[in-house]
This record gives structure tokens, C-alpha cells and sequence, in this order.
């Protein structure tokens, strides 16, 4: 079965701080979907990253930065010099190759303070 | 702006009655799915709908139902509602329902049960 955990409820950091929201993944899949929504207090999902299975190049965005490492099934997201827009959940997701749906962790809120 | 749309943004109702929220998916897409965000449970998939047909099924209750029109656009209905079943519902629509694409979500209807 597949499970997302994301273990950090709640962050809270200073602006310009670096943080990096973590994200542990469980799937018999081989081949698997990894994603990063956001959802910001007005409340919509917006989509942030996704990553194949079969690609653990780390990715930078701007000040954003992802870590797919398969040995530890982990898919973390860093943001580098952290803004109060950041200020949101963030949601890790998972799609397996032949399932329709995403999966998702329970949220880590991220509280960036000026 | 995401593209998918979401109708009405928000429905106050009482327990017992019925209720359609509507989605409309981005231009092209032709998949649809349907999630549902609480407090207890989190985001939690539904229903998947592919060019007119169903695809897959989640957690959805036998209370609630499903369609997707010819036009693309789809219908969460949500019968003999219940204190339990508040939450935030959202829709969204990827290409063709492949797992490796993203799913672009809605705003989200927030539906709250008196």
C-alpha cells in the first residue's frame, strides 16, 4: 500500500532562515510519482515539483530545492533564504505507475515570520 | 490560476439535504478527479473520471456520487449530508490521467453542514 508521511506538523522559522520540509515515501512500485503541492492561506493546491522514480538528480528552482534519495525513500524540500510568501502548508504526494490518484502526507504547516 | 474551475466557492447547507458541486477542467484535460479535505482525515482521493467514464474509486461514500458530461466538466453530488461530511472539496484535471502527470487543482468548494 502506499503511505506519505511527513512527520513535521508545524515549522516556524525567520525570514532569510533556510529550511527543508521532509517527506518519507512507502510503495512496492518500482516505477512511482513523486510530488510538492503548496497551499497557501487562501487555500488553493498549487503544483510545485514532480519527480520519476527513475530520476534522483536533485532539481533547484529559485530558492527552491528538492532531494530524491530512493535509498531512504525520501523526497525532501528545501527552501533556501525563506520569504513570509512562503508561509503555507506544503503537501509531499505520491502516484504509482498504474493507480489514478495521488496520495497525499498530512501537511507540514510553515510558518515564516519577518 | 490554474485553470480548473470550481462552482459555487462556498455551500452552507443543513444535515439531510443534497448538494452538486461542479468542476470544470483545464482546456484539454480530459481527466478528472475529485478529493476531499478534513481536519481528521486530510486529503483524501475520491473519484477519478476519464473522458466520460470512471476510472477509479477512493474513500468515496455510497452517498456520494459522480459524472463526467460530453463537455468535460463534472459533478460531485453529495446526498443525505451529514455534521461529518464539512470539508473543503477540490477537483482537478491532468492531460490524460496518466500518473506521471501532474494534476492541476481548483479552488475548492468549501462545504459547510449546519
Amino acid at each position: 500500500a502506499q503511505k506519505v508521511t511527513q512527520a513535521q506538523t508545524e515549522i516556524s522559522v525567520v525570514e532569510k532562515e533556510d529550511v527543508t520540509l521532509d517527506c518519507v515515501y512507502e510503495t512496492r512500485d518500482t516505477t512511482y510519482y513523486l510530488f510538492w503541492y503548496k497551499q497557501p492561506p487562501s487555500g488553493e493546491l498549487v503544483f510545485l515539483i514532480r519527480r520519476n522514480s527513475f530520476d534522483e538528480q536533485n532539481e533547484i528552482s529559485g530558492r527552491y530545492s528538492w532531494n530524491f534519495q530512493k535509498s531512504t525513500s525520501s523526497f525532501n524540500f528545501t527552501i533556501t533564504a525563506s520569504q513570509v510568501v512562503d508561509s503555507a502548508v506544503y503537501f509531499c504526494a505520491l502516484s504509482e505507475a498504474y493507480g489514478n490518484k495521488l496520495v497525499f502526507g498530512a501537511g507540514t504547516i510553515l510558518r515564516v515570520k519577518s | 490560476d490554474s485553470g480548473v474551475t470550481q462552482t459555487p466557492k462556498h455551500l452552507i447547507t443543513a444535515t439531510g439535504q443534497r448538494v452538486t458541486l461542479r468542476c470544470s477542467p483545464r482546456s484539454g484535460d480530459l481527466s478528472v478527479y475529485w478529493y476531499q479535505q478534513s481536519l481528521d482525515q486530510g486529503l483524501q482521493f475520491l473519484i477519478h473520471y476519464y473522458n466520460g467514464e470512471e476510472r477509479a474509486k477512493g474513500n468515496i461514500l455510497e452517498r456520494f456520487s459522480a459524472q463526467q458530461f460530453p463537455d468535460l466538466h463534472s459533478e460531485l453530488n453529495l446526498s443525505s449530508l451529514e455534521l461529518g461530511d464539512s470539508a473543503l472539496y477540490f477537483c482537478a484535471s491532468s492531460p490524460s490521467g496518466i500518473s506521471n502527470q501532474p494534476q492541476h487543482f481548483g479552488d475548492g468548494t468549501r462545504l459547510s453542514i449546519l
